[in-house]
């Protein structure tokens, strides 16, 4: 039940574009993505909803393919500070409102 | 800050041992979630409660245990601790909103020896 991200890691120079990716085996009901930066807590981002609707972040984009159980996140002219672990859970109709499955997560590295 | 507390900080203890960690949700957020987070892993969802009552059940062991309280915070129990329970512990709380966002406290990081 556990999403599957990609990649697993990925490193980048400040500026550069990175998608990361998730996918579910299950129907999908909602998307969050989180980012984790090393020894903290990790910090919402950003939530798509079956239907479109989307609440999040104002650099990060993100889209949510329900057809094909999976979403992508988008950061674009990546900044050092956008370095992190990003995770995305998903809620599908047995978990929506209570808990929902995160997955291994991405390892974002910007580099000067 | 997210608002929700968590408390200690940081636990040193030795195996065999029981402890408690505590969490304070944000104002009005009902819902508390413990997380397991072991060295570079993700996260693994332990338990929710919701108001006082249990809500959903993940990959928690029987050595641990849990309660919420009337006030809403809520202690994570562990007992007989092993060597392989050193982790952080997140608590998260979720927003009452239709989005269900959640909210993490600071963690509390675990080192059994």
């Amino acid at each position: 039940q556990q999403p599957v991200q990609s990649p697993q890691a990925v490193i980048l120079r400040e500026g550069e574009d990175a998608v990361i990716n998730c996918s579910s085996s299950k129907a999908l009901y909602s998307v969050h993505w989180y980012r984790q930066k090393h020894g903290e807590a990790p910090v919402f981002l950003m939530i798509l909803l079956k239907g479109g609707e989307q609440k999040g972040h104002d650099k990060i984009s993100a889209s949510f393919n329900e057809k094909k159980q999976q979403s992508s996140l988008y950061l674009t002219a990546s900044q050092l500070s956008y370095s992190g672990t990003y995770f995305c859970g998903t809620a599908n109709r047995d978990n929506y409102g209570q808990n929902f499955v995160f997955g291994p997560g991405t390892r974002l590295s910007v580099l000067p | 800050d997210s608002g929700v507390t968590q408390t200690p900080k940081h636990l040193i203890t030795a195996t065999g041992q029981r402890v408690t960690l505590r969490c304070s949700p944000r104002s009005g957020d009902l819902s508390v979630y413990w997380y397991q987070q072991s060295l570079d892993q993700g996260l693994q969802f332990l338990i929710q409660y919701y108001n006082g009552e249990e809500r959903a059940k993940g990959n928690i062991l029987e050595r641990f245990s849990a309660q919420q309280f009337p006030d809403l915070h809520s202690e994570l129990n562990l007992s007989s601790l092993e060597l392989g329970d050193s982790a952080l512990y997140f608590c998260a709380t979720r927003s009452g909103t239709e989005y269900n966002e959640q909210f993490f406290g600071p963690g509390t990081r675990l080192t059994v020896l």
